[in-house]
């Protein structure tokens, strides 16, 4: 089946850098979403995106659809304690009848 | 205010019993899902239904069972034949299948 494969799996950086992470298949995607997960909390809808090339921002995020349409950009500037979770990228699976999710990266801060 | 209620938040059962989670949803979605989500892990889809008196097996639907009788109400039971129940349980609602989840806050299940 449909896979979206995330990286890195996990990330530790100190406040106030800045953040990276993708997430890529081997088929192509006409929607690409990016969750974050706070802990003991369920995910929350960031961005999402619909056309390729397309170039989103919310606040400090921005994410990015691949021309190519087989993988999707998550950057986290100037990150603050709050960025702290789990983020998901996922798109509609084949049939679109439910959507497929990555495995996600888990970003810790060091204050 | 619209969304997605999951209650309780934390449950303790003992081995053997069934144990039914609740998840009520006022957004008028037609598509909700549960998954189970273990600790450092992604999310595992159990089950999902696309419209009323209809859902669909995920990829652990082994040891759950769902109903959904109302459009507002997905509630999933945990069998005493799920071997490793204790886990957080997420679920979700989407106004189409396919379309962007709203999720609710999970119930942590916790099997002694």
């Amino acid at each position: 089946g449909q896979q979206l494969n995330q990286s890195p799996q996990s990330m530790f950086i100190q406040e106030g850098e800045d953040v990276s992470m993708n997430c890529t298949s081997s088929s192509i995607f006409n929607t690409w979403l990016w969750y974050k997960q706070d802990p003991g909390e369920g995910p929350v809808l960031l961005i999402a995106l619909y056309k390729a090339g397309e170039l989103t921002s919310n606040g400090r995020l921005t994410a990015q659809f691949g021309i190519t349409r087989k993988d999707s950009f998550l950057n986290i500037s100037a990150s603050i304690p709050s960025d702290v979770g789990i983020y998901f990228c996922a798109g509609p699976g084949q049939g679109a009848q439910k959507l497929v999710f990555g495995q996600g990266t888990r970003l810790t801060i060091n204050p | 205010d619209g969304g997605i209620t999951q209650s309780p938040k934390y449950l303790f059962r003992k081995e053997g019993q069934n144990v039914t989670l609740s998840c009520e949803q006022n957004l008028n979605h037609d598509a909700m899902y549960w998954y189970r989500q273990d600790p450092g892990q992604g999310l595992r889809l159990i089950y999902y239904s696309q419209i009323v008196n209809d859902f669909q097996k995920g990829d652990i639907a082994e040891g759950y069972s769902v109903s959904r009788e109302k459009k507002e109400s997905f509630p999933l039971t945990v069998t005493s034949a799920q071997k490793n129940p204790t886990a957080f349980y997420l679920c979700a609602s989407s106004i189409l299948p396919g379309n962007g989840y709203t999720f609710g806050s999970g119930t942590r299940l916790t099997v002694v």
